[in-house]
């Protein structure tokens, strides 16, 4: 079975720009989560979909801001970027069992 | 809010040694999960191990084990016969599940280093 993937793995933006990333979860799966990591503040929740709905969100401003399609993949969006959004953004997917998140290779955003 | 501490920073030990990784965390809830997630230098965040708060027995995975201890809140990792592929960054996380809706909070991790 074939694991997460996230497209671009790679991403240089300025800043005022705005940014898409996209994740395709395990088949099967219809959960969708993502992270933010950066070496400050660390591994945070930014949403998680479920079935096309939203169902949890971190403490993020809301220039992020996401969405799931009926297939399960799902995409984050970043408005006017600022130099602190640059960071590793990871995807992880989650099936009906163990509630175990698999996550993919993650994207490198960095903000100029 | 839950909170997770892992209170060593970077860790180094030698081939074949046991190493302990050390995590406590914070919460009211008495249902909850735990995991540990390995991190290479690759970047790819990759499951080690998962434990339900629910289960007295602690999780084992070959040579990775657990010992968690509910009361003191505590979730240490147990790396034995360790191997240069295990050089990484790991992070304990906790998960709450509410209605569904899944969220890890994860430490702020532990750099480990095996070696030769």
């Amino acid at each position: 079975k074939a694991g997460v993937t996230q497209t671009p793995r790679y991403l240089i933006k300025t800043r005022g720009q705005q940014v898409t990333l996209s994740c395709s979860p395990i088949s099967g799966h219809r959960s969708v989560s993502w992270y933010q990591q950066t070496p400050g503040q660390g591994l945070q929740f930014l949403f998680e979909y479920f079935s096309e709905t939203q169902r949890n969100k971190g403490n993020f401003p809301g220039r992020f801001s996401g969405r799931q399609f009926s297939n399960s993949r799902s995409e984050m969006n970043v408005s006017t970027l600022e130099l602190g959004d640059s960071a590793l953004y990871l995807c992880a997917s989650s099936g009906l069992a163990y509630n175990e998140q698999f996550f993919g290779p993650g994207t490198r955003l960095t903000v100029l | 809010a839950q909170t997770v501490t892992q209170s060593q920073p970077e860790m180094s030990v030698q081939e074949a040694e046991t190493v302990t990784l050390s995590c406590t965390y914070d919460t009211s809830e008495s249902n909850y999960y735990l995991f540990w997630y390995k991190q290479p230098p690759s970047r790819q965040m990759i499951l080690v191990i998962r434990q339900e708060a629910y289960k007295q027995q602690n999780a084992t995975e070959n040579r990775f084990s657990v010992n968690f201890q509910k009361a003191a809140k505590s979730f240490s990792l147990k790396i034995s016969d360790s191997q240069l592929g295990d050089t990484a960054m790991y992070f304990c996380a906790f998960m709450r599940i509410i209605q569904g809706a899944q969220k890890l909070v994860f430490g702020q991790g532990t750099r480990l280093t095996i070696n030769p």
